[in-house]
């Protein structure tokens, strides 16, 4: 079945940029998402990319999708303490529930 | 809107007690899901509904575990005995199907459930 795989903890300094890595291997995505977890609370929608585009930039956040490589990042610029929380990536095709990465856990060190 | 709501926020109870945790979705949504979270596996998606009929329940971990979705607005997962191993948090969610929408899910704030 299909599958999205990231990677677990990222840890940076308040003020650099973050860069949240995740493959995936449906080749018939139609959209890939990053949803944000804060502690104690559900998923959040943060971006999204439709998989005819390669790049979106939404003020801080810029997600890269290589379609070629099934590979989608986001990056945040000028990191803060309040980016600090749960990332996931997930994508759909279709009517087909979402899948989910297991998440990656971001530290933002003051 | 008030979002998806999701009751009890905290549950702890004794092995082989049941458990029913409630899930209200967005009004005007046609398909609910619901997840479990824990660290060791991450985000598990147990069973989902379209227009109230169950569609796929294969991420039920096993006959313990039921879903019911009686009509659009409310919808019942339950844990019948409950298990130590059945600790996590359990979320709700849901979205409008639409052939042009993005498919975005809206989460509830979940149900963090401890079995002892």
């Amino acid at each position: 079945g299909e599958d999205v795989e990231q990677s677990l903890f990222l840890s940076v300094r308040e003020g650099d940029s973050s860069v949240i890595n995740c493959t995936y291997t449906d080749s018939s995505s139609t959209y890939l998402y990053w949803y944000k977890q804060e502690p104690g609370a559900g998923l959040q929608l943060l971006t999204y990319i439709f998989s005819n585009m390669d790049m979106k930039q939404d003020q801080r956040l810029t997600v890269l999708l290589n379609k070629k490589d099934k590979h989608l990042s986001l990056r945040i610029a000028d990191t803060q303490t309040g980016d600090s929380a749960i990332y996931f990536c997930a994508e759909n095709s279709g009517n087909t529930p979402l899948v989910f990465g297991k998440g990656t856990r971001l530290s933002v060190i003051a | 809107d008030a979002g998806v709501i999701q009751s009890p926020r905290h549950e702890v109870t004794e092995m082989g007690q049941e458990v029913t945790l409630r899930c209200k979705p967005i009004s005007g949504h046609n398909s609910l899901f619901w997840y479990r979270q824990t660290m060791m596996r991450g985000l598990e998606l147990l069973i989902y509904f379209n227009n109230n009929v169950p569609i796929d329940d294969s991420g039920m971990p096993e006959d313990r575990f039921s879903a019911k979705m009686p009509n659009a607005s409310f919808s019942t997962l339950k844990i019948q005995p409950s298990e130590p191993r059945d600790s996590a948090v359990y979320f709700c969610a849901s979205t409008l199907q639409d052939p042009g929408g993005t498919g975005e899910l809206f989460f509830g704030e979940g149900s963090r459930l401890t079995v002892l």
